[in-house]
């Protein structure tokens, strides 16, 4: 099946810093989301984004489906931005998710 | 419009016994997921309905099932319980006018003791 791996596992910034988070996937695939999980366990959509960019206020992404990897920016990163961050993928209504980046922003 | 909702949001059993979760999608989306999500196994596809029909299933044991009522509703049922069981259950919904994007409910937490 697909393997999906993100990168890194752990993130630790201050507030107003700048990140990015990498999702590799192992085939290629016709869907892929990403997720924002908050403490309380509500996974969020953030994008959905086989392929191209997008842009979200301090967010953004790029997947780029030929070389089979998605890249999610964070910019001027917020307390609030804290939580685990999931890419995950599919060919069918089944998604694959990977084991996430954790990240902690302090003040 | 509401968004997904689970029913109970927590629940303990004890090894053994059954357990019923709830799931009621957006109005108007007829595709309901479910997820289980474990510290050791992370997020794991249990099954996908669709017009009352199950669509797609993951790698769980015949313990684990569920079913979609004619209102989209859906709910699976875990038999037998065993402690390993114990996780965040999440599901998830889509409309087929945009048939890949999936919204999550809270989850339902459960603890098997």
């Amino acid at each position: 099946g697909i393997q999906v791996e993100q990168s890194p596992p752990d993130l630790i910034l201050q507030e107003g810093a700048n990140s990015t988070l990498r999702c590799n996937f192992s085939d290629s695939v016709n869907n892929l989301q990403w997720f924002h999980q908050n403490p309380w366990g509500q996974l969020i959509n953030l994008f959905y984004i086989p392929s191209g960019t997008k842009q979200n206020g301090r967010l953004s992404a790029t997947t780029v489906a030929t070389e089979r990897y998605s890249l999610l920016y964070i910019s001027s990163s917020q307390t609030t931005d804290s939580g685990v961050y999931f890419c995950a993928v599919g060919n069918t209504d089944k998604l694959i998710f990977g084991t996430g980046t954790r990240l902690q922003v302090f003040p | 419009k509401a968004g997904v909702t689970q029913t109970p949001r927590y629940l303990i059993k004890t090894r053994g016994q059954q357990v019923t979760l709830s799931c009621s999608p957006i109005s108007g989306h007829r595709s309901v997921s479910w997820y289980q999500q474990t510290p050791g196994q992370g997020l794991q596809f249990l099954f996908e309905y669709f017009s009352e029909t199950q669509r797609n299933k993951g790698n769980f044991p015949g313990r684990f099932s569920g079913r979609q009522f004619s209102n989209s509703r859906s709910e699976m049922n875990v038999s037998t319980l065993e402690l390993g069981d114990s996780a965040l259950y999440l599901c998830a919904s889509r409309s087929y006018r945009q048939q890949e994007t999936q919204y999550f409910g809270p989850g339902t937490r459960l603890l098997v003791l």
